[in-house]
């Protein structure tokens, strides 16, 4: 199905564990987004990529790593969990057109224990 | 200061009334603005785009303010379906990631 989709929806890890965000769209837009939404903070941004092997950081890219070797894919890695990284992770990818709308995947809700 | 910033509230009202909400941004050359829509533990969904001579989408009406460097949202007639975190947000340069205010939540009430 057409669509942005991430994998897994919930997570449990541990602290010190690697672990890996997945996100893949279908459309082939240019620009995919890490956010995490954090009570109090709202929507943050890790990590955007621009178009295939081109990223650049967020505001708050400590702790993550990010890959783009194909334009449908945009993994985050938690390279050594943390309590702090506890969070909803929501990826999103945009076209830069006349809508300049930005879909967002379901979301995955990772608990650091 | 924030890029984007919004009074967090809640706003509860009762069903049929008419509701508004702003937001600030700081970067003056900042060049797409948007109002998304949040449902709980959901995803973010563009709600409408807002453009400089003010637009409207049935009961929703956004405007913009350049030299104020606000935007605004209006909804009249809420509906309990409207009951959502509304996010303002703004593209700091074209093509670029989308800066989010923290959002501004709405609760209608029958």
């Amino acid at each position: 199905d057409a669509g942005i989709t991430q994998s897994p929806r919930y997570k449990i890890t541990e602290t010190g564990r690697q672990v890996t965000l997945m996100c893949h769209q279908t459309w082939s837009h240019s620009y995919m987004f890490w956010y995490r939404q954090d009570l109090g903070h709202g929507l943050r941004l890790i990590y955007y990529s621009a178009a295939a092997d081109i990223t650049d950081k967020g505001e708050v890219p400590d702790g993550y790593v990010v890959s783009r070797s194909k334009t449908e894919n945009f993994p985050l890695t938690l390279e050594s969990a943390t309590r702090s990284q506890t969070s909803v992770y929501f990826c999103a990818s945009f076209q830069r057109d006349r809508a300049n709308e930005a879909f967002f995947g379901q979301g995955t809700r990772l608990t650091v224990v | 200061r924030k890029e984007v910033e919004q009074d967090p509230g809640p706003f509860n009202v009762p069903e049929g009334a008419t509701v508004a909400f702003n937001c600030t941004y700081s970067n003056s050359a900042s060049q797409s603005f948007f109002w998304y829509r949040q449902d709980c533990r959901k995803e973010p969904k563009l709600l409408m785009s807002v453009y400089s001579s003010g637009n409207e989408d049935g009961r929703f009406t956004a405007q913009l303010n350049r030299a104020s460097q606000y935007i605004s949202l209006l909804i009249r007639d809420s509906k309990l379906s409207d009951s959502a975190t509304y996010l303002c947000v703004v593209n700091p340069n074209s093509g670029y990631a989308l800066n989010f205010g923290k959002g501004t939540s709405l609760l209608v009430t029958p």
